[in-house]
């Protein structure tokens, strides 16, 4: 069984700072995909970024990034420039084989917020 | 990506009663996802809704609780059945988007707050 975790429950940053939420995940498999997902206050899944695990270079999304490290099982999301808006739980997300097809297996999230 | 628009966005319901969500995507999409997500904590999937076959339940789930349907290739509705307050929680449905058969990630409605009194 796939399992992800997030270590971070919470996480504070001033505006304008940098910001890593980390993730690790543990699979059998070679072929997958991560996946970051922002929730709001509005509750809305947002997705941020996504990762294929058979690329080595990490994904990037403006001021979105990640550092896949697949030996280690690590997936940890960088936000620069952090704004205000960045406010949200982040959750952490692996493409999984279910019963019948592919759905996501999320850790438990950090909440992340972005101090004026 | 597609577009889901999930309804209702909010409801209180009595113990003892069921409540019925729906979600319609503004493209066709093969598979259909319900999640549930409880307070404060991550999101958990219920079950996968093809057209037609009956969905398939995760570990913990059972139709008998949480009948889905899928009429067609746009729509599908969950019902959360007998209520109790530990139903209490946001549900939300989803679509995979992909290319060539490479997901490119998944798209959410809005979600369900759903309150069992």
């Amino acid at each position: 069984a796939q399992t992800v975790t997030q270590s971070q429950p919470e996480m504070s940053v001033q505006e304008a700072e940098t910001v890593t939420l980390s993730c690790t995940y543990d699979t059998s498999e070679n072929n997958y995909y991560l996946f970051w997902y922002k929730q709001p206050p509005s509750r809305q899944m947002i997705l941020v970024i996504r990762q294929e695990a058979y690329k080595q270079q990490n994904a990037t999304e403006n001021r979105f990034s990640v550092n896949f490290q697949k030996a280690a099982k690590s997936f940890s999301l960088k936000i620069s420039d952090s704004q205000l808006g960045d406010t949200a739980m982040y959750f952490c997300a692996f493409m999984k084989l279910t019963n019948s097809g592919y759905a996501l297996n999320f850790g438990k999230g950090t909440s992340l917020l972005v101090t004026p | 990506s597609a577009v889901i628009s999930q309804k209702p966005s909010r409801d209180i319901c009595q113990r003892g009663t069921s409540l019925t969500i729906q979600c319609q995507v503004d493209s066709q999409v093969t598979m259909m996802f319900w999640y549930r997500q409880q307070p404060g904590q991550s999101l958990t999937l219920i079950a996968t809704a093809n057209q037609g076959s009956e969905a398939t339940y995760e570990s913990g789930f059972v139709i008998d609780k949480f009948p889905i349907s899928r009429p067609n290739l746009t729509f599908s509705t969950l019902t959360v059945s007998n209520m109790s307050p530990e139903d209490s929680s946001i549900y939300l449905c989803s679509v995979e988007n992909s290319i060539g058969g490479a997901p490119l990630g998944y798209t959410f409605g809005s979600g369900t707050r759903l309150t069992v009194v």
